[in-house]
């Protein structure tokens, strides 16, 4: 149980273009869902806190224009990374919050996007 | 603010021998605590948590952990390691109900030497 997908895994795209990912509970309902970011050999930074429903809430630093999140629903959301540039190339993670466990976040395998 | 750290940034461990992981937090209240582990290129299992009792937790693949309050710690250990367990591993702490966001440690390299 409690398992969670994003896709695409990977994404190679050209600079200016915009790229979605989207992640999934596939056997469970999560109100809740995070966004993050990790940097080579790095650890997790939180970009956001998506919840169904509602306007996304932004950790300090992250452009929410940029990082455009929707949750639209309880087993989906979806980050949108407008007009990418090389920068923000990385390893995108989300997970979703599970309401049984007592705030055990379960984690999707990632997607790296490449801007070129 | 709440905030973790791992003071071991690698580790190199031969199989079969024994591993404990560091972990020290800082937190006002009761911390909710997590170890997750990562494979390279992939997303974050969850090995184990603490929320309450029993200060010795057992998780997945034979790992266990153990939350000191007087110590503001919680080492996760394994007494056998294999070589599938070459990873790297996050302490992670969050507040459990305010926001449930988790504040990550910056992370332990496990090697396993054959």
């Amino acid at each position: 149980g409690a398992v969670v997908s994003q896709h695409p895994s990977w994404v190679i795209c050209k600079s200016g273009t915009s790229v979605k990912i989207e992640c999934r509970s596939l056997d469970f309902q999560a109100t809740t869902m995070f966004w993050y970011r990790q940097f080579p050999k790095q650890s997790l930074m939180l970009m956001a806190t998506s919840n169904e429903g509602s306007k996304a809430t932004y950790e300090q630093g992250v452009e929410k224009d940029k990082f455009l999140i929707n949750h639209a629903s309880l087993t989906l959301s979806t980050l949108t990374v407008t007009s990418a540039h090389p920068e923000d190339s990385s390893f995108y993670i989300c997970s979703a919050l599970t309401l049984t466990q007592e705030g055990a976040q379960y984690f999707g395998p990632g997607t790296r996007l490449l801007v070129l | 603010a709440q905030s973790v750290t791992q003071p071991d940034i690698h580790i190199t461990v031969s199989e079969g021998a024994s591993l404990e992981l560091r972990c020290n937090y800082s937190y006002g209240a009761t911390p909710y605590l997590f170890w997750y582990v990562q494979s390279p290129g992939q997303g974050l299992q969850l090995l184990l948590k603490y929320f309450s009792g029993d200060t010795l937790v057992q998780g997945i693949k034979g790992f266990e952990a153990e939350f000191k309050r007087s110590q503001s710690s919680f080492n996760l250990r394994k007494p056998s390691v294999h070589w599938s367990d070459a990873a790297e591993y996050f302490c992670a702490v969050g507040d459990g109900g305010a926001t449930n966001k988790l504040i990550f440690g910056t992370g332990t390299l496990l090697a396993v030497q054959p």
